[in-house]
């Protein structure tokens, strides 16, 4: 019963430098979402996806990029990391009907750009 | 512009006390709500949620308040438990036709001491 995986866990990157932070999710939703996590701040959307080909952009997409190619999957991009984006990431899945949008969210991944 | 606000940033309560957790909103938008708890190291797990037609859910020891004229609801847990101890969301939901998103509080700290 895996739910929402995310790899890697922690990451430390220098300024720069790209990664890609990677969510998998085996319940079928059709919509994910990437939050970061910030001290005061909470949970900000940066990008979510309400199915396979179709991404758009929340509160805080500057800096990411997002793709959906398959239902079950959903990385987020860093091209040029800052250290405004040390943070904790968390992907999320759910159903977006009426009524059912608990969102599961993975364990995060604690990236510190230096 | 903070649309979900949780204006108490921690609460420490004594076992076996009823906790209170309090959450503002501005969007009138917003028709869904809900709770999540998050421990440390861990991605938020959802807890509970109220359609913006009521204005009571209730499930065991968790129930939340809605209070639409006044844009605010809140979380009553009783008894408090030990294990309770955690950060705790506010989230509401606003359907823009094509998704669901997700806006999030800042969390409250909630202590329970034996």
């Amino acid at each position: 019963n895996a739910g929402v995986t995310q790899t890697p866990k922690f990451q430390v990157l220098k300024t720069g430098q790209s990664m890609t932070l990677q969510c998998a999710q085996d319940m079928n939703h059709e919509y994910m979402s990437w939050y970061r996590q910030d001290p005061g701040m909470g949970l900000r959307l940066i990008h979510y996806s309400v199915g396979a080909g179709i991404t758009d952009q929340g509160e805080v997409p500057n800096g990411y990029n997002v793709s959906r190619s398959t239902t079950e999957d959903f990385p987020l991009r860093l091209l040029s990391a800052a250290p405004s984006q040390t943070s904790v990431y968390f992907c999320a899945s759910h159903a977006p009907s009426e009524g059912n949008t608990e969102a599961f969210f993975g364990q995060g991944t604690r990236l510190t750009v230096v | 512009d903070q649309q979900v606000k949780q204006n108490s940033p921690s609460l420490s309560v004594q076992e076996g006390r009823i906790s209170i957790l309090n959450c503002d909103y501005t969007n009138s938008m917003f028709d869904y709500f809900l709770w999540y708890k998050k421990y440390p190291a861990e991605g938020p797990t959802f807890l509970i949620s109220i359609s913006s037609i009521k204005d009571k859910n209730e499930d065991g020891r968790f129930t939340v308040f809605l209070n639409k004229s006044a844009k605010h609801l809140s979380l009553h847990i009783v008894p408090s438990q030990p294990g309770d101890s955690a950060v705790y969301f506010c989230a509401a939901r606003a359907n823009t036709g094509t998704a669901s998103k997700l806006t999030f509080g800042t969390g409250t700290r909630l202590q329970v001491t034996l």
